[in-house]
């Protein structure tokens, strides 16, 4: 069975403080897929990142960035000098397939970025 | 262009009615995935739909359907609402679903049902 773990519940910092965001994943498929998304209060979740299994290359995105890690079966999210505008839940996700639109989705981290 | 809309955005019912829930996919797009976001169960995926045929189903009782037009527009229905249904319902679409190489899911704002 496919399951993502976000062990952090939620987090709070202050603004321009770093942050990481961990998750942990769990599979049995050679090949699988893996997203960040981010939900603002708005509700609808916004697309960050989509990471393939035969792709360990970590990611830089302006002040976010992705640690890839096969071997810990981790995909952790760092955001730098942090702002308040980055407050939301974020969410990690799996799949194992292709032609599908499944995600196993964790839990979620709350974060807060205080001024 | 004009991402995925959900209708209606919020909406009261009562236990033992029905529920029919719209999603107009963003344009172009085939696939068409629906998910049950909760505080105690989080977001679970309910189901998905391409080419007007259901794809893919998660683990939900049969009061949980759905169905996909010729123009991709999908509605879920929910009947004999009970009080755990309460939830937030976010569709999602994409252009044939999460590819090989490339794809990603749009959600919508949802849909925000409350069962009283």
């Amino acid at each position: 069975a496919q399951k993502v773990t976000q062990a952090q519940t939620e987090i709070s910092v202050v603004e321009k403080e770093d942050v990481t965001l961990d998750c942990v994943y769990e599979t049995r498929d050679t090949t699988y897929y893996l997203f960040w998304y981010k939900q603002p209060p708005s509700g609808e979740l916004v697309f960050l990142i989509r990471r393939n299994s035969f792709d360990e290359q970590n990611e830089i995105s302006g002040r976010y960035s992705w640690n890839f890690q096969k071997s810990t079966s981790s995909f952790n999210f760092t955001i730098t000098a942090s702002q308040v505008v980055d407050s939301a839940v974020y969410f990690c996700a799996l799949t194992g397939s292709s032609n599908t639109g499944k995600l196993i989705f964790g839990q979620g981290t709350t974060l807060q970025v205080k001024p | 262009k004009a991402g995925v809309t959900q209708t209606p955005r919020y909406l009261i019912k009562t236990r033992g009615q029905q529920v029919t829930l719209s999603c107009s996919p963003i344009s172009g797009h085939r696939s068409v995935s629906w998910y049950q976001q909760t505080p105690g169960q989080g977001l679970q995926f309910l189901f998905e739909y391409f080419s007007e045929t259901q794809r893919n189903k998660g683990n939900f009782p049969g009061r949980f359907s759905g169905r996909q037009f010729s123009n991709s527009r999908s509605e879920m229905n929910v009947s004999t609402l009970e009080l755990g249904d309460s939830a937030l319902y976010l569709c999602a679409s994409s252009l044939a679903g999460l590819g090989a190489n490339t794809g990603e899911l749009f959600f919508g704002e949802g849909s925000r049902l409350t069962v009283l």
